[in-house]
């Protein structure tokens, strides 16, 4: 079983819709989690980060974790064709700097004008 | 905003020939990383490096890689004797110790043929 499963899409959807990206994972151990959005051929860009098991918002983002399920998500409301691109979940399992992060595999999203 | 920088974009090197991936962090940060993505796969960890030397390295990091920072400003990555399987994206990224806030460089896109 892979440690991060992310579905690769893609995932399309009309300018305006309300998005939902998800993660699975199976390391019980990790408990910090983080978003990353990337554009093809670009580095990943950390969009947000969490350690506790809720919702975190920050603008049209939402991360949701859900540690007794190993599941987590993102959501974005009110997509715009700016935000096409892949989104990466990210975790580790310590909170110390230096710590290596697991990452999925992507979910490559495109959103319709 | 600051920017993690990585030179060269691209790099063409013959298999069994050494090159040297460089990164120039973000000045006030402390810890520093390179991690590869080979082509559709997944954003891998190599290694981190604090206060000049390795925290933490993944079984990637083999005796074909060394990092250092010579120089106190830039972060290098040297692969030995490159395979043609070493051809990937590598991204530098660094942080300040603060929580998970790392910042991506665009990456150097190593083919070895």
């Amino acid at each position: 079983q892979k440690e991060v499963e992310q579905d690769p899409g893609p995932l399309s959807v009309p300018e305006g819709a309300i998005v939902s990206l998800n993660c699975t994972y199976s390391n019980s151990a990790f408990q910090y989690f983080m978003w990353y959005r990337q554009y093809s051929r670009k580095g990943p860009e950390l969009l947000m980060y969490t350690y506790s098991s809720g919702n975190k918002e920050d603008g049209r983002f939402t991360a949701q974790v859900d540690k007794s399920s190993k599941y987590i998500s993102l959501f974005i409301r009110d997509s715009q064709p700016s935000d096409s691109a892949t989104y990466l979940c990210a975790m580790s399992t310590l909170r110390n700097a230096g710590n290596m992060l697991t990452f999925g595999g992507g979910t490559r999203l495109m959103v319709k004008p | 905003e600051p920017e993690v920088t990585q030179t060269p974009s691209h790099q063409v090197t013959q298999m069994g020939q050494e090159v040297i991936l460089r990164c120039v962090p973000i000045s006030n940060h402390l810890y520093f990383y390179w991690y590869r993505q080979i082509l559709g796969q997944k954003v891998e960890f190599l290694v981190s490096f604090y206060n000049n030397e390795i925290s933490e390295k993944s079984e990637i990091f083999d005796d074909q890689f060394s990092v250092e920072r010579p120089d106190g400003s830039n972060f290098t990555l040297k692969i030995r004797s490159t395979k043609l399987e070493d051809s990937a994206m590598y991204f530098c990224a660094t942080d300040e110790g603060q929580d998970y806030g790392y910042t991506f460089g665009s990456g150097t896109r190593l083919t070895v043929v």
